[in-house]
């Protein structure tokens, strides 16, 4: 029944592995986003996508790299991590054209997070 | 660019008292605004939200009204309980760069019976 749902919600590593967080929604959006949370609460959006096409991409190391399989799946993978990536990352969802608004401007609900810790 | 600006916490208040976090915001266009709230070990839930100036939000008794004259979106609760107790983001959308949220730095609301 969870509208949004990423998998693990824990996750902790050593320096220099490659990792993978998994999103999926089930309310039929047709735009996901990843956004990171430091540890001083700070959020911020990393990726956006739209009907699997990449349209946000922000100053984010180019050891990330979003995939979106279909629509309802947005996954992040991360190459050679660092202790600086030490984060929670949400993912998150929006209807946008499917509701007949603007992109970008319709509400986006968020997935539980996960919590990732580099050692 | 966008960005928006919310009182620095931790706030700490007595069950039943009066709850306001200040949020004022910097954007171009007609945004649209919201509040998250996050429970401890929880993610981002939405609170509130308002689409255009004048527009009230209201939920669970928490309540914002969009103020386009004083760049403002202020959350008000009447009586807050223990269980309120989380962290608030005012947040933007639809700016001057579509697509994304911008967030306040959150406010850490701590309630005691």
């Amino acid at each position: 029944d969870t509208a949004v749902s990423q998998t693990p919600k824990y996750l902790v590593t050593q320096m220099g592995n490659d990792k993978s967080i998994k999103c999926e929604q089930n309310l039929g959006h047709d735009t996901m986003y990843w956004y990171k949370q430091d540890s001083k609460k700070f959020l911020k959006i990393m990726f956006s996508y739209n009907n699997k096409e990449l349209i946000i991409n922000e100053t984010v190391p180019n050891r990330f790299s979003p995939k979106s399989p279909d629509k309802a799946h947005l996954n992040l993978h991360i190459n050679s991590l660092e202790l600086g990536d030490s984060a929670v990352y949400f993912c998150a969802s929006s209807q946008d054209q499917a509701s007949g608004r603007a992109w970008g401007t319709d509400t986006q609900y968020f997935g539980p997070g996960t919590r990732l810790t580099v050692l | 660019g966008d960005s928006v600006t919310q009182m620095e916490g931790p706030v700490t208040l007595s069950e039943e008292a009066f709850l306001t976090i200040n949020c004022t915001y910097t954007a171009t266009g007609y945004p649209s605004l919201f509040w998250y709230v996050q429970y401890p070990g929880e993610g981002l839930q939405l609170l509130l939200k308002a689409t255009k100036a004048d527009d009230k939000g209201s939920n669970k008794g928490f309540e914002a009204t969009y103020r386009k004259e004083t760049t403002s979106f202020h959350l008000e609760k009447g009586s807050v309980q223990v269980s309120d107790s989380a962290v608030y983001f005012c947040a933007l959308s639809g700016g001057s760069t579509l697509g994304r949220l911008y967030f306040g730095r959150g406010t850490q609301l701590t309630v005691w019976p």
